[in-house]
């Protein structure tokens, strides 16, 4: 199975700066077949199912605001947010869609410092 | 609206079975990959189980192999969680996700299961 790491656990960033998550896969997530990078990311705020929010690595879901942006390949892969805003409080969570078992990173948690 | 609708969930003993449902409205689901990702309290998000768009495919996570089966009805826009021979490790909320091919592009609220003496 693919494991998928994130850091950190969690982090606290003042409104209007960046917030930066990690995320490392034991196995290369780049496809030969295409050349994409099979890497999401997902934000789940209390009380509500989760949202896909990048996918591809880089590519913006519809609706997603532009503040959000997912870079990387291979292994390595960060989502930033670049000026956090209140409404992005949440656990963000990392996820290969390369190989069956599909896995989830352990999520890391933003909030407001 | 375009939403996913799980039900079916509730309280088990270990051994005990449950059938979870799934309904789409907003838009057709017969086009998409479907998926079951859980969630256990206080833990992060754990796919379980994925069926192709016509049916002919469905692959699990290894600890549900032989216990649980995912199948649909493409007719009634319905997606469904056969689970049987029950663990208290089962425990967890089950979201219904509309797949954006193997992505999750569109998350259900999720209906809990307890499994418990």
């Amino acid at each position: 199975d693919i494991v998928m790491t994130q850091s950190p656990d969690s982090l606290a960033v003042s409104l209007g700066e960046r917030a930066t998550i990690n995320c490392k896969s034991s196995q290369s997530l780049l496809s030969s077949s295409d050349n994409k990078n099979y890497l999401a990311w997902h934000q789940h705020k209390p009380g509500q199912p989760p949202k896909l929010l990048i996918y591809w690595a880089s590519t913006r879901y519809s609706g997603v605001p532009d503040r959000f942006t997912g870079s990387g390949s291979g292994t390595d892969f960060t989502l930033t947010i670049s000026s956090l805003q209140a409404e992005d409080v949440a656990v963000y969570y990392c996820q290969q869609s390369h190989t069956a078992p599909l896995t989830f990173g352990g999520g890391t948690k933003v909030e407001i410092k | 609206e375009v939403q996913l609708v799980e039900s079916g969930g509730g309280l088990v003993q270990p051994g005990g079975s449950l059938r979870l449902s799934c309904v789409a409205s907003g838009f057709s689901l017969a086009n998409s990959w479907m998926n079951w990702v859980r969630q256990a309290p206080g833990q992060g998000l754990e796919w379980v189980a994925i069926i192709k768009e016509d049916g002919s495919e469905k692959i699990y996570m290894d600890s549900v192999k032989g216990r649980f089966i995912i199948s649909r009805d493409n007719a009634k826009n319905s997606l469904y969680l056969q689970m049987t021979n029950l663990r208290v490790e089962d425990s967890a909320v089950y979201h219904c996700v509309r797949g954006l091919g193997w992505y999750f592009g569109l998350w259900g609220r999720g209906t809990l299961v307890t499994v418990s003496s």
